[in-house]
């Protein structure tokens, strides 16, 4: 079956742009989760969503937002960027939430200049 | 591809080795436990999993072993290869809670 997608996979944004960015899961995964990844700070959750409610969330600014619809995709959105916002975000999908495997897609790796 | 990180601990082993990588994670109270692959360019994948009412889980080619008493994870992949070179993640989770990561282990495996 076809795995999680993103896109774009590559964006070029600068300061106080924003941008929205897109994930498809696995078909039959209600659950979509968002994490930020840089090589300072790691792998850091941001926000999942479960039938398009937002379960959990990070610790990230009001900035970072989400959304999903009710055909599980879901969409995230960082508004007024910052140069360091620029980092790969990845989408992971699963059938129930964090609590099982999680399926990762390819991420996005947004520039901000 | 992209750097997942610049300052990450490195394991070096030679093919056919044994590789054994640690993970000492943060919250006594979580109770699922997950080891991801990341190659470069790509998301984390799946290793191996462990829940914990558990000490020990096997897969192919890997073993997963839990201390709850130290909060220690490890690793154990069995007959090492060039293709298991990759940055190694730990992550646990409390039920529906988000996934926290550890901050990765590079393996390199020469030939």
């Amino acid at each position: 079956k076809a795995g999680v997608t993103q896109t774009p996979r590559y964006l070029i944004k600068t300061r106080g742009q924003q941008v929205t960015l897109s994930c498809s899961p696995i078909s039959g995964h209600r659950s979509v989760s968002w994490y930020q990844q840089t090589p300072g700070q790691g792998l850091q959750f941001l926000f999942e969503y479960f039938s398009e409610t937002q379960r959990n969330k990070g610790n990230f600014p009001g900035r970072f937002s989400g959304r999903q619809f009710s055909n599980s995709r879901s969409e995230m959105n960082v508004s007024t960027l910052e140069l360091g916002d620029s980092a790969l975000y990845l989408c992971a999908s699963s059938l129930r939430g964090p609590d099982n495997e999680q399926f990762f897609g390819p991420g996005t790796r947004l520039t901000v200049l | 591809g992209e750097s997942v990180g610049l300052h990450l601990p490195t394991l070096s082993v030679q093919e056919g080795d044994n590789s054994i990588i640690n993970c000492a994670y943060s919250n006594s109270a979580s109770d699922y436990f997950i080891w991801y692959k990341q190659e470069s360019g790509k998301g984390p994948q799946f290793i191996i999993d462990i829940r914990s009412n558990m000490d020990k889980r096997q897969g192919q080619r890997v073993t997963v072993l839990l201390n709850k008493t130290v909060k220690h994870l490890s690793l154990q992949i069995a007959a090492t290869q060039p293709g298991d070179s990759a940055v190694y993640f730990c992550a646990e989770t409390l039920g529906f809670q988000k996934l926290v990561f550890g901050t990765g282990t590079r393996l390199l495996v020469s030939p």
